[in-house]
């Protein structure tokens, strides 16, 4: 599985975007991009994936470069509630297999 | 839908015992993975199961196992327990059809393991 490199923390004020990278620059042609957040003292929350084509859903867009090398998880208005650990992920999602390669993440603070 | 529900939330026990873990997935999950979460190590996979089958194992001691039930229930099991096996334990639940490409994992709160 592809490694990836996060910045260790980063700020955002309450209501506006926080826009977290992540470098993944040995990634597959057959591996997804994968956004995991964890809130302290519970378990990892899933937030989105995406190939090669950029992603949205109700939390947050998911920006891919067009080499794949790197990708940009949008929260597009933080929240106090956003603050947490971000983990971005590149996995080989072939038959659904369950590991994960967790790296150190991003931990954002969202500040009023 | 109720989420991924494991029990018990807390746990304390003494250096060489044993612990049982158990973890109830979403319902329809077929694949039931196991994590642990130290400071020092952050987020590690331990084991997973689909169909009752161990499916991809981690780097962890044989004191560490696992086992799926019929009704895709998990438990994990930890033997001779030591002071490093104090950890948050997770477990996750994925759909895992072999047709989807991209079937995220759903994790639980998990059960946090003190060895005293």
């Amino acid at each position: 599985d592809a490694k990836t490199t996060q910045p260790p923390s980063m700020d955002c004020a309450e209501g506006r975007a926080a826009n977290l990278p992540c470098n993944h620059s040995t990634i597959s042609g057959n591996e997804y991009v994968y956004w995991y957040r964890q809130i302290h003292s519970q378990g990892p929350q899933y937030i989105i994936h995406g190939l090669k084509n950029n992603e949205t859903n109700e939390m947050a867009s998911l920006i891919i470069t067009e080499d794949r090398k790197s990708s940009t998880l949008i929260l597009p208005h933080a929240t106090l509630r956003d603050t947490a650990v971000y983990y971005c992920i590149v996995r080989v999602a072939l038959f659904g297999g369950g590991k994960l390669i967790f790296g150190q993440g991003t931990e954002l603070s969202v500040k009023p | 839908k109720a989420g991924v529900t494991q029990t018990p939330r807390y746990l304390i026990k003494t250096r060489g015992q044993q612990v049982t873990l158990s973890c109830s997935p979403i319902s329809g999950h077929r694949s039931v993975s196991w994590y642990q979460q130290t400071p020092g190590q952050g987020l590690q996979f331990l084991f997973e199961y689909f169909s009752e089958t161990q499916r991809n194992k981690g780097n962890f001691p044989g004191r560490f196992s696992g086992r799926q039930f019929s009704n895709s229930r998990s438990e994990m099991n930890v033997s001779t327990l030591e002071l490093g096996d104090s950890a948050l334990y997770l477990c996750a639940s994925s759909y895992s059809r072999n047709s989807d490409p991209g079937s995220p994992l759903h994790f639980g709160n998990g059960t946090r393991l003190t060895v005293t």
